[in-house]
């Protein structure tokens, strides 16, 4: 099985940069993904670490680091509609996600 | 390109009733996954599908759970008899299943009240 631990909240002003960490236990792990979720909404994939190292996609990166069992979700230049929950998942051998229990971020004025 | 479609988005039930949730996945996946989230938590996985055959149940309670994906397109969840620890969003996702990334892509969910 697979369990992923996160921090539960977050909270960073406009314009700031700010990164959510992920650690991991797993068997059979394929790589770590991440989703954003708004109140209410469905969850939307933002970034996929298949290998260790940094992935960039706009204003959001992704790291994975195998060896660590850690990866983070890095979002510079924070929007008001970056407020959100953004959960790191686990990718197993018939490609199925575990999720973590996410984390809230709040952005401020 | 539509996207995931569920149905209802709403639904009200008292326990020991029964309930069903209905998904159309995206035209040409083949991969269908059902996921429960309960409030504060993070999506947990039901039920996947490859085509109409299923490749994890794991953590499906399947005495009082159950689904289907007949011709390997629209899928069906059913809960019966429903607890009251069964209210949760259920979630319905797709994926082409081309390995690698193999990005989900989550349809706007059930939301289920049991009281």
């Amino acid at each position: 099985g697979q369990s992923l631990e996160q921090p539960s909240e977050v909270t960073a002003v406009e314009g700031a940069i700010v990164q959510i960490n992920c650690t991991y236990q797993t068997s059979g792990f394929y790589g770590l993904s991440w989703y954003q979720q708004h109140d209410g909404g469905a969850p939307t994939f933002l970034s996929y670490n298949g290998l260790d190292g940094l992935e960039e996609t706009g204003r959001f990166s992704s790291f994975l680091s195998r060896s660590d069992s850690y990866g983070y979700l890095l979002l510079q230049e924070l929007q008001m509609k970056d407020s959100a929950s953004y959960f790191c998942a686990a990718t197993g051998s018939a490609r199925q996600l575990t999720f973590g229990s996410g984390t809230q971020l709040t952005v401020l004025p | 390109e539509a996207g995931v479609a569920q149905s209802p988005r709403y639904k009200i039930i008292e326990k020991r009733q029964s309930v069903a949730f209905w998904c159309n996945p995206i035209s040409g996946h083949a991969t269908l996954y059902w996921y429960q989230q309960i409030l504060g938590q993070g999506p947990k996985l039901l039920i996947q599908f490859q085509n109409n055959g299923v490749v994890d149940d794991s953590q499906l309670p399947k005495d009082r759970f159950s689904a289907e994906r007949l011709k390997g397109v629209d899928s069906t969840l059913k809960i019966q008899p429903a607890k009251l620890e069964d209210s949760a969003v259920y979630l319905c996702a797709s994926s082409m299943d081309r390995g690698g990334t193999d990005t989900q892509y989550f349809g706007p969910g059930t939301r289920l009240t049991v009281l």
